[in-house]
């Protein structure tokens, strides 16, 4: 089966540019995760949707990254403006609904931002 | 609130050298999962292993062992005969639920493991 496909891989912009990623998650996968992953540290969740519809983003913050989840699949995350403390892994992950804890993440697209 | 610690930031082993990577955890939950996940170079988060709280017995597989104790909130990871390709940060996760039967994963800072041929 394929993976969680991220695109893209790297990605360096200026402050107060706008970047966007895109994630495509697992066939089937109802439930898709973005992570954000600043070096040194562990991953954090950004923001979960289950299929078209937010399940949580308390952690999002609203007033640069967006998120949607067009039609249940793929999903895109974007930061507008950009900061320099955004520069980090962004990961998106997706699971069966009540698979029991199914997580399979992709390779993540690494910004940085100067 | 959920909280996971690695306090070892990185180790350092030589080849065939056996290593043991440590975590200890915090949660109100009284049954809970533990996970281990490595991230290799490329960057993807590999899952390694998922126990539950009610299964304290000590488990094996292959060149990895896990040794997981309630009483300490502890989850301790062993790699036997280290190999170079287990130079990766490994990751020590617990479990959230965040609705609608789906969860979200807090994470410790990870311990870098480089083994040295």
């Amino acid at each position: 089966e394929a993976g969680v496909a991220q695109s893209p891989r790297y990605k360096i912009i200026e402050k107060r540019q706008s970047v966007a990623f895109w994630c495509n998650p697992i066939s089937g996968h109802a439930t898709l995760y973005w992570y954000q992953q600043i070096l040194g540290q562990g991953p954090k969740l950004l923001i979960q949707f289950q299929n078209n519809g937010v399940v949580d983003d308390s952690q999002l913050p609203k007033d640069r990254f967006s998120a949607e989840r067009l039609k249940g699949v793929d999903s895109t995350l974007k930061i507008q403006p950009a900061k320099l403390e955004d520069s980090a892994v962004y990961l998106c992950a997706s699971s069966l609904v009540r698979e029991g804890y199914g997580y399979t993440f992709g390779s993540g697209t690494r910004l940085t931002v100067v | 609130a959920q909280k996971v610690t690695q306090a070892q930031t990185e180790i350092s082993v030589v080849e065939k050298e056996d290593v043991t990577l440590d975590c200890v955890y915090e949660t109100r939950d009284t049954t809970y999962y533990l996970f281990w996940y490595k991230q290799p170079p490329s960057g993807e988060l590999v899952f390694l292993i998922r126990r539950n709280s009610f299964d304290e017995q000590n488990e094996i597989s292959g060149r990895y062992s896990w040794n997981f104790q309630k009483s300490t909130s502890s989850f301790n990871f062993t790699i036997t005969a280290s190999q170079v390709v287990d130079s990766a940060v490994y990751f020590c996760a617990l479990p959230s639920a965040s609705g609608a039967g789906s969860y979200q994963l807090t994470f410790g800072k990870g311990t870098k493991l480089s083994v040295i041929p």
